[in-house]
């Protein structure tokens, strides 16, 4: 059992380009998060999928898009790289219903040039 | 004012010693209150979480909320090197039907143990 995994761990890119993060949980979780953690401004949700075939825009979705792929991967998308995207980006997951714990993966980290 | 201020440190303590962060919020809807703990280069893990006002204990941590003050506290008793992380505060209001919720971070706490 992997919990939330991230891919990739680190990547540098140039301003303009565009990438895709990848986010899969294998818990069986029905919603999922994406979040932009920046020195001295916590976490902030960018997007997030409470179930299969939704999303919804967070506190920061500008310059993003995401892609609730299937019930286990949830992918973020930047499509002209900005180097106010740089940044470590965390996908979260959980069980629908009420409060249950969200798990967090182990971040990428992402710097644009 | 952002929703939810927490003082981000850093702060250094003795191994052993008593430690107290803290946390205020404005949206009197927060029903749930979390702490997570992030050592370097991982991603927050849960710690505590409560609901309402009132104590919880955990081992060495204890979670307090305060909702008519709007403030929440995690003390960590006879504190160790192991403890030292970055300690966010979360918190949310569930809203019935609603098939997720969004969590509001404070900035974190930078916590260092010295032995």
């Amino acid at each position: 059992n992997a919990g939330v995994t991230q891919t990739p761990k680190f990547q540098v890119l140039k301003t303009g380009q565009s990438m895709t993060l990848q986010c899969a949980q294998d818990m069986n979780h029905n919603s999922m998060y994406w979040y932009r953690q920046d020195p001295g401004m916590g976490l902030r949700l960018i997007y997030y999928s409470a179930s299969e075939g939704t999303t919804d825009k967070g506190e920061v979705p500008n310059g993003y898009n995401v892609s609730r792929l299937n019930k286990r991967e949830f992918s973020l998308r930047l499509e002209s790289a900005a180097p106010s995207q740089t940044s470590v980006y965390f996908c979260a997951s959980k069980l629908a219903g009420g409060y249950n714990e969200q798990f967090f993966g182990p971040g990428t980290r992402l710097t644009v040039l | 004012q952002k929703e939810v201020e927490q003082d981000p440190g850093p702060l250094s303590v003795p191994e052993g010693a008593i430690v107290s962060l803290n946390c205020t919020y404005s949206n009197s809807a927060f029903q749930y209150f979390m702490w997570y703990r992030q050592y370097s280069r991982k991603g927050p893990e849960l710690l505590m979480y409560t609901y309402s006002s009132g104590n919880k204990e955990d081992g060495r941590f204890t979670a307090q909320v305060d909702k008519s003050s709007k403030y929440i506290s995690l003390f960590i008793r006879d504190s160790q090197p192991s403890d030292s992380a970055t300690y966010l505060c979360a918190m949310t209001e569930i809203l019935s039907g609603a098939g997720s919720y969004q969590l509001t971070f404070g900035k974190g706490t930078k916590l260092s143990v010295i032995p």
